[in-house]
């Protein structure tokens, strides 16, 4: 069975720091990996999403995120956070027709 | 920790048929649940939102009449794609939310989705 595991429920960061938000998946099967992140009073959206090849990915809004098989992570980070990236992120790994969503971080960015 | 169980995972069934859809929360109170709909190498789309014991509010383009939500109760929330046809063949992700004990804030569980195929 799949499942994944973020640890952090909340992560304060003052504006203009980095951040990394951890994610963990077990699996015996390959996995595809996304982030999703939540804004007040909105549905998901995606943030990025690994499939196969290259393990560092790109997304939306500067973030990336790095599929480290060996260590079974695929941790979001960004360089420097904006107040408007205060939000709920989700990581979810996906197998077969099944996404496994973790818990979500709720990333607070303050002033 | 809390679970969501939506049922049934994958689904096909022929055009002009219903299909229903259900979503639990295993082990919490649900003070609202969501449904979203994923369509091939697209990020979720919420459809609607319901409140138990209340009508559901839905997405703009989002027929209501074709999808009816019933939250019958703060556990259980269903999806009706009623009459279907093949294009309303995709991915069905529900998620309910619940009031976290530590830090007073709502937290979101997804279900593990159904794959609705209409031939």
């Amino acid at each position: 069975a799949q499942s994944v595991t973020q640890l952090d429920s909340q992560v304060p960061v003052f504006e203009e720091a980095p951040v990394e938000l951890r994610c963990n998946y077990s699996s015996s099967v390959s996995v595809y990996l996304f982030w999703y992140v939540q804004y007040p009073n909105q549905g998901l959206q995606l943030l990025l999403k690994y499939l196969s090849g290259s393990t560092l990915v790109k997304g939306i809004n500067g973030f990336e995120a790095e599929f480290n098989k060996s260590q079974t992570s695929f941790h979001l980070r960004k360089p420097s956070v904006h107040i408007s990236d205060t939000a709920e992120y989700f990581c979810a790994v996906s197998v077969a027709y099944k996404y496994i969503f973790g818990t979500g971080t709720r990333l607070k960015v303050l002033a | 920790g809390a679970v969501v169980s939506q049922h049934p995972s994958r689904v096909i069934c022929k055009s002009g048929t219903s299909v229903k859809i259900e979503c639990r929360s295993l082990d919490f109170q649900a003070t609202t649940m969501f449904w979203y709909r994923q369509f091939p190498k697209q990020s979720l789309m919420l459809m609607a939102t319901s409140n138990e014991g209340s009508k559901a509010t839905y997405e703009q383009g989002v027929e209501k009449d074709k999808f009816l939500i019933n939250h019958a109760s703060l556990t259980l929330s269903t999806l009706t794609v009623t009459s279907a046809h093949p294009e309303d063949s995709s991915f069905y992700i529900c998620s309910a939310r619940r009031r976290d004990r530590v830090g007073g804030y709502e937290k979101l569980f997804f279900g593990s989705g159904t794959q609705l195929s209409v031939l």
